[in-house]
């Protein structure tokens, strides 16, 4: 298993504003990975956050608007950017573990944006 | 887009009964199936990942089969306790996790 941290665990923001989520590990992983999850919908990832190179983003999501940061093999950021209601969300963050893609999730960041 | 769909979206159960949900997914292309528990405020837990057609798997009162060749996975929980409230997430394994949208229950005491 794995402990995994993540900050702040809820926010309430204003559209046109952005939040920085962190998420700590509580060992060395080579990627790290960002997920969301729309109220009724489906746990998407967004990208993989790779120590040492660019994020790698799923179809839909584009830097701009998702920066991530991986500053070392134990801490990464997502910044949701020019928020809008619509990026109302849960946002987890996770590592692989175990065996068969096996993730290991942070408890989340509950985003409401006015 | 790989589609896993899961039914029902939500359930509630009395405690002491017992109650199952599916899990479908494409059949090609497999390499495992994934379940979790999400319970609220914390972070999705594993409860099994499986790999071979067939497989059943067992942890405590839940309990799990898998059918690749259909695209189906059940998942069982006998017995349903107040503390087995969650949202249970499955998930399509090949190069990377597609997770259907969860069925919510909810035990009521």
């Amino acid at each position: 298993s794995a402990v995994i941290s993540q900050k702040p665990s809820r926010d309430i923001c204003q559209r046109g504003t952005s939040l920085t989520i962190q998420c700590q590990v509580d060992s060395q992983v080579t990627m790290m990975f960002w997920y969301r999850q729309q109220p009724g919908q489906s746990l998407t990832l967004i990208a993989t956050a790779n120590q040492g190179s660019e994020a790698t983003y799923e179809s839909g999501f584009v830097i701009d608007k998702f920066p991530i940061s991986r500053p070392n093999l134990t801490f990464s950021t997502l910044t949701v950017s020019n928020m809008s209601p619509e990026d109302s969300s849960i946002y987890l963050c996770s590592q692989t573990g175990g065996h068969s893609n096996e993730q290991f999730f942070g408890p989340g960041t509950r985003l409401t944006v006015l | 887009i790989l589609n896993v769909e899961q039914s029902p979206q939500s359930l509630h159960v009395q405690e002491g009964d017992s109650t199952n949900f599916t899990c479908s997914f494409p059949s090609s292309n497999f390499y495992a199936l994934h379940w979790y528990r999400w319970e609220t405020a914390k972070s999705p837990e594993a409860l099994f990942v499986m790999t071979l057609n067939g497989d059943e798997k067992k942890k405590g009162r839940i309990s799990a089969t898998l059918n690749t060749k259909e695209g189906y996975s059940y998942l069982y929980i006998k017995g349903s306790q107040p503390e087995d409230s969650a949202t249970y997430l499955c998930a399509f394994s090949d190069y990377k996790l597609s997770f259907g949208a969860g069925t919510t229950v909810t035990v009521r005491a």
